[in-house]
C-alpha cells in the first residue's frame, strides 16, 4: 500500500526551527517529485516546497532562505527544515508524492506546526 | 504570479449537479487539477489533467477546462461529497516552478 506519514510536529517559539519527516512506503521517494503542501488553521492549502527525482529543490517565496528540503534515499524519508519560524508559518504541514509531477496525487495525514510564544 | 479565483462556497440538493467553477488567465492553456477535502482529513486527487479520473474516484466527478474558466462537475450529488473543493495548476511564468492552488469551495449538500 502507497502510504506517506509525517512527523516532527509541534509548539515552537517565533525564531525557532524544527525539522518535519516524511516516510514512505509502497514507492521510492527518490523516483518521484515530493513536495510539502501547508493550510494555515481556517485557510486554503500553500504549496511549500518541492524536490525533483533529480535532485533540484525549489521553494516558495514566503519560506525561501529560511526552509530546506531534502531526502534520505536509505530511510525513504522526505524532510523539511524549517529555521527562522514566525507566527505565518503555523499551519498543517503535508508531504505528498507526485508521480505525475503536475500534480498531488498521494497525501501524508498531516502534522501541525504552532508558532507561538 | 497565477491567481486561480473559485467562489467561496456552492450550494445543492441531494441527486443534483454541483458545478465549482476555478478562473484563471487562459487557464485553458495549463493542466487543471482538482482535490477534495473533507473536514480533519487531507486532500484526496479527484480530477487530473482537466478531465482524467483516478482509480477509485467514481464516475460522477468529471472535469473541463476551457478560455478562462475549468469547472469540476459533481453529478448526482450524494451527502458524502459535502467537503471543501481545490483547483491547482502548475505555473512556470516566474523565475522558479510554481504549483498554485485556488482559495477553495465549500460544498455544502442541502
Amino acid at each position: 500500500e502507497v502510504q506517506l506519514v509525517e512527523s516532527g510536529g509541534g509548539l515552537v517559539q517565533p525564531g525557532g526551527s524544527l525539522r518535519l519527516s516524511c516516510a514512505a512506503s509502497g514507492f521510492t521517494v527518490s523516483s518521484n517529485y515530493m513536495s510539502w503542501v501547508r493550510q494555515a488553521p481556517g485557510k486554503g492549502l500553500e504549496w511549500v516546497s518541492v524536490i525533483y527525482s533529480g535532485g533540484s529543490t525549489y521553494y516558495a517565496d514566503s519560506v525561501k532562505g529560511r526552509f530546506t528540503i531534502s531526502r534520505d534515499n536509505s530511510k525513504n524519508t522526505l524532510y523539511l527544515q524549517m529555521n527562522s519560524l514566525r507566527a505565518e508559518d503555523t499551519a498543517v504541514y503535508y508531504c505528498a508524492s507526485q508521480p505525475r509531477r503536475n500534480a498531488f496525487d498521494i497525501w501524508g495525514q498531516g502534522t501541525m506546526v504552532t508558532v507561538s510564544s | 504570479s497565477y491567481v486561480l479565483t473559485q467562489p467561496p462556497s456552492v450550494s445543492v440538493a441531494p441527486g443534483k449537479t454541483a458545478r465549482i467553477t476555478c478562473g484563471g488567465n487562459n487557464i485553458g492553456s495549463k493542466s487543471v487539477h482538482w482535490y477534495q477535502q473533507k473536514p480533519g482529513q487531507a486532500p484526496v486527487l479527484v480530477i487530473y489533467y482537466d478531465s482524467d479520473r483516478p482509480s477509485g474516484i467514481p464516475e460522477r466527478f468529471s472535469g473541463s477546462n476551457s478560455g478562462n474558466t475549468a469547472t469540476l462537475t459533481i453529478s448526482r450529488v450524494e451527502a458524502g461529497d459535502e467537503a471543501d473543493y481545490y483547483c491547482q495548476v502548475w505555473d512556470s511564468s516566474s523565475d522558479h516552478p510554481n504549483w498554485v492552488f485556488g482559495g477553495g469551495t465549500k460544498l455544502t449538500v442541502l
